[in-house]
């Protein structure tokens, strides 16, 4: 089984960039990293997907590593609204896992 | 439609009594997925279905609960003989398919399930 390993919590301030790394072993050779962000009483929300090096798109950038055991989630420049939990998620076969997810607290 | 939809929101039931959540996945997503989330916990992977057929489900916790999808659309989730330990966050979730980049779930909101 693919399993994930992330901080439980972090806190940050506004404006500030916020780095989250997820550790990861045994994911599959073809299979993607993606991260999601989930407020309370929402369901899960994609935000950004990645197989090597780096990915940027309008929210967030993510770095992994050429052996892929690992990524980094990094959101520049936080507002009060990322405040949330993130969840770094494998593929292990069919059967897509969550890890453990990082509670995120921005204080203005 | 354009997100996937869960029903009910909300379900109250009592202890030993039989449960049954619907999802309506976005059109044209073949890959269809239940989780089960906690409070405080990460969404716990029950069962996996591409097309009508479930191709893991492997994550049910036991024979009690039951997942059908007789279309490849909509599917419902069924718990029988609820217990206490059913109450959860029930989230559904679509993808176009497996494959390269076909890991982006999109989810609903859920179906709260609180079991007295």
């Amino acid at each position: 089984l693919a399993k994930t390993t992330q901080p439980i919590s972090m806190d940050s301030y506004e404006g500030q960039e916020v780095n989250i790394t997820c550790s990861h072993n045994n994911i599959a050779t073809n299979d993607y990293i993606t991260w999601y962000q989930q407020f309370p009483s929402q369901g899960p929300r994609f935000i950004i997907q990645g197989y090597k090096t780096k990915v940027t798109n309008e929210v967030a950038s993510l770095f992994i590593p050429a052996d892929r055991k690992s990524s980094t989630l990094s959101l520049p420049r936080v507002s009060l609204s990322d405040t949330a939990v993130y969840y770094c998620l494998v593929a292990d076969t069919d059967k897509l896992i969550f890890g453990t997810g990082t509670r995120l607290q921005v204080f203005p | 439609g354009a997100g996937v939809s869960q029903t009910p929101s909300n379900k109250v039931t009592e202890k030993g009594k039989y449960v049954e959540l619907r999802c309506d996945p976005i059109s044209g997503h073949t890959a269809l997925y239940w989780y089960r989330q906690s409070l405080g916990q990460g969404p716990e992977f029950l069962i996996y279905f591409q097309g009508t057929g479930a191709a893991d489900d492997s994550g049910l916790p036991n024979d009690r609960f039951f997942a059908v999808r007789p279309e490849g659309s909509v599917s419902t989730l069924k718990i029988q003989r609820t217990e206490r330990g059913d109450s959860a966050v029930y989230l559904c979730a679509s993808s176009i398919g497996r494959g390269s980049g076909a890991n982006v779930l999109t989810f609903g909101a859920g179906s709260r399930l609180t079991v007295l």
